[in-house]
């Protein structure tokens, strides 16, 4: 089984929609991200946690909530979806600041 | 907040070509990482190398953390390498930044 697994793989949705990515890890780690991917860009960072009681902002994290149910369920939410937030999105976790795991990532499209 | 640069953008080699792809950045790391993205979009670990060198298989990876640089070395490419290549690096209590990642086609 994956270490890091996101759900769904796919989704299309409409302006306005609430949608929830959720992210589940059983490697153990206490850090978990969410990251953004344009196409042709790198990732972007928009939420990372250290600890279930520990959620901070990233580069990009307006139009974004997350949450951080047990140490290995970290859930990206989009309040209201819309066109521009388009894009490939990447849980991923790490043990102190060293190596990081990515998911296989959700992309979302929004019309 | 620190700066990564990526070079070359987009590579085209001819399958069992060698290649270097080289990754800048403006400020003292203390953590760096090599990443392959396949075709399908998944996310794949090289190389945990803030600093020194290390091998795996085909593919070698090198970090000056005085000068700021770091190179991935891929020999003997397969079109099984094709994809982007992602460095990312992060300072003592701050989070990964990515660079914009290099572009490699490997044409059979």
């Amino acid at each position: 089984d994956a270490d890091v697994t996101q759900t769904p793989r796919n989704r299309i949705t409409k302006t306005g929609k609430r949608i929830m990515l959720e992210c589940s890890q059983t490697k153990g780690h206490d850090r978990m991200y969410w990251y953004r991917q344009d196409p042709g860009l790198g990732l972007r960072l928009i939420y990372y946690s250290f600890d279930v009681k520990d959620i901070n902002k990233g580069e990009i994290s307006d139009g974004y909530s997350v949450s951080r149910q047990a140490q290995a369920k970290f859930s990206l939410s989009l309040e209201s979806a819309i066109p521009n937030q388009t894009a490939l999105y990447f849980c991923a976790t790490s043990d102190l600041q060293t190596t990081q795991y990515f998911g296989p990532g959700t992309r979302l499209t929004v019309l | 907040g620190i700066q990564v640069e990526q070079s070359p953008p987009d590579l085209i080699l001819q399958e069992g070509a060698n290649s270097t792809l080289r990754c800048n950045f403006s400020d003292s790391v203390n953590n760096l990482q090599w990443f392959h993205q396949n075709p399908w979009g998944q996310l794949i670990n090289l190389f945990y190398i803030p600093s020194g060198t290390k091998q795996n298989g085909r593919l070698s990876a090198t970090t000056v953390a005085t000068e700021r640089y770091s190179l991935l070395y891929i020999s003997s490419s397969q079109t099984t390498d094709s994809g982007v290549y992602f460095c990312a690096v992060a300072t003592y209590g701050q989070n990964f930044v990515f660079g914009p990642g290099t572009r490699l086609s490997v044409l059979p």
